[in-house]
C-alpha cells in the first residue's frame, strides 16, 4: 500500500468551475501537508503548505487537512485554463523527507 | 537567478551505456535531491544531499551513484542503463532539511532502449 494515495484522473471541468482534489495518507506522524503544481514538461512548484489540521486559504486556492481521516483536499475556485496542470500532494513527518502522491492531472476548458 | 537547472534535458541510452545527469542551484541550498518520476508513481526519491561532500539513499537507489564535490551541483550516474531506468527525473534543493518548499528543475527525460 502505497503512503500517499491520490487519484490519477484527469479531471475535466469547465472554466469557471470549483476544481476539488484529494489525498489520503496512512502515517499517523505526517504532520506536513503540500500542495505542488506540476505543469506539462515543467518541474513541480509549491503551492500550498499547511500544518496540522484545518484550512489555508490563498486567493483562488484553498488546503483543508482531516489529520482524524487522515485526508487532505485541495479546492480552486473560479478555475481558469491557466490551471490546467498536474496538482501533486506531499507529505512529511518533522524533520523527514518528503512522501508524493502520484499526481491528479486536471484540465479546464474554455 | 536561474535557480535549478539541470542538462541534459533529453537523452536516448543503450542497455548497458552509462552517463551523467547535471543539477545546479545558485541559491546556495544545503540540500539536494534526485527524483524519478513515472506515470502514476509519483516522485520518489533516488539519492539526496545534506552538504557539500555528502550523499545518502533515498527511497529507490539501486544501479544510481551520486556526487556532491562543489555545493551547487549534484550529479546523478548511472553505470549500466537498464530499460528500467527510462524516465523523467527532477533535481531539487531546498535551504534546510525536510524544508516544505523544494525547488524543482525543469527535468531531465531519459528513454533506454
Amino acid at each position: 500500500q502505497k503512503e500517499v494515495e491520490q487519484d490519477p484522473g484527469p479531471l475535466s471541468v469547465p472554466e469557471g468551475a470549483i476544481v476539488s482534489l484529494n489525498c489520503t495518507y496512512s502515517n499517523s506522524a505526517f504532520q506536513y501537508f503540500m500542495w505542488y503544481r506540476q505543469y506539462s514538461r515543467k518541474g513541480p512548484e509549491l503551492l500550498m503548505y499547511t500544518y496540522s489540521s484545518g484550512n489555508k486559504e490563498d486567493g483562488r486556492f484553498t488546503a483543508q487537512v482531516d489529520k482524524s481521516s487522515k485526508y487532505i483536499s485541495l479546492f480552486i475556485r473560479d478555475s481558469q485554463p491557466s490551471d490546467s496542470a498536474t496538482y501533486l500532494c506531499a507529505v512529511k513527518a518533522a524533520g523527514n523527507k518528503l512522501t508524493f502522491g502520484g499526481g491528479t492531472r486536471v484540465l479546464v476548458k474554455p | 537567478n536561474a535557480g535549478v537547472t539541470q542538462t541534459p534535458k533529453f537523452r536516448v541510452l543503450k542497455t548497458g551505456q552509462s552517463m551523467t545527469l547535471l543539477c545546479a542551484q545558485d541559491m546556495n541550498h544545503e540540500y539536494m535531491y534526485w527524483y524519478r518520476q513515472d506515470p502514476g508513481m509519483g516522485l520518489r526519491l533516488i539519492h539526496y544531499s545534506v552538504g557539500e561532500g555528502t550523499t545518502a539513499k533515498g527511497e529507490v537507489p539501486d544501479g544510481y551513484n551520486v556526487s556532491r564535490l562543489k555545493k551547487q551541483n549534484f550529479l546523478l550516474g548511472l553505470e549500466s542503463a537498464a530499460p528500467s531506468q527510462t524516465s523523467v527525473y527532477f533535481c531539487a534543493s531546498s535551504r534546510l532539511a525536510g524544508e516544505e518548499t523544494q525547488y524543482f528543475g525543469p527535468g531531465t527525460r531519459l528513454l533506454v532502449l
